[in-house]
């Protein structure tokens, strides 16, 4: 079975400072990884994600994060952040093979950030 | 708005009550995934669709939780009788199979309190 373990449950943080939320999965196959955020009083919405190659992946509003297999992790990082970007943040896994992928996604806790001003 | 739908966007009912939500999926997408979320949680799996054929249910799904996608296209979510801990936001997200590529698209949700 997959799990998903996000380390912080609330952050804090003034504008411009930099940003990194932990995210552990555990799994022992192939995996495709992503990072959602939910704005307040909006839905889910896709930050960015890895299925292959580079394991430094880019997502839209200057957020980035790292895939390292031997550790199990898929770190978001920001290196600026904006009061704009206080939001709850979820890492999710889903499990694929050969290029294909299952289903269903297995979410963490998520991580509220608060960026105050 | 080409996005998924979901209706209706809250629901209040009593304990012991049958509810019923409706989920559109984004049109071309032939997958659809139902998620419960509770508060301080992840949204956690309950069920998803491809085309009409239901491929998975979480075991944690009761007998009282039923899906349907007849013309795989919206689908519904039916849960009977129900408890004070059915009560979470309940999330509909749909997909394009993929060879390599399963993002999936969610909705604004449906809140469920059971008095």
């Amino acid at each position: 079975a997959q799990s998903v373990s996000q380390h912080n449950h609330h952050v804090i943080l003034s504008e411009a400072a930099s940003l990194e939320l932990g995210c552990n999965y555990s799994y022992g196959g192939t995996v495709n990884l992503f990072w959602y955020v939910q704005y307040p009083g909006q839905h889910l919405q896709l930050l960015l994600k890895y299925f292959s190659g580079d394991p430094l992946v880019k997502g839209i509003k200057g957020f980035e994060a790292e895939f390292i297999k031997s550790k199990f992790s898929f770190n978001l990082r920001k290196p600026s952040v904006q009061w704009s970007d206080t939001a709850e943040y979820f890492c999710a896994v889903n499990a694929g093979a050969g290029g294909t992928s299952y289903g269903k996604l297995t979410f963490g806790q998520g991580t509220i950030l608060t960026v105050h001003p | 708005d080409t996005g998924v739908s979901q209706d209706p966007r809250h629901k209040i009912t009593k304990r012991g009550q049958n509810v019923t939500f409706r989920c559109d999926p984004i049109s071309e997408h032939n997958r659809l995934y139902w998620y419960r979320q509770t508060l301080g949680q992840g949204p956690e799996f309950l069920t998803y669709f491809q085309n009409e054929a239901q491929l998975e249910k979480s075991r944690l799904l009761s007998d009282r939780f039923s899906a349907e996608r007849p013309k795989g296209s919206f689908s519904t979510l039916e849960i009977q009788r129900t408890e004070q801990g059915d009560s979470a936001m309940y999330l509909c997200a749909s997909s394009f199979r993929d060879r390599v590529y399963n993002e999936q698209f969610f909705g604004p949700g449906t809140r469920l309190t059971v008095l």
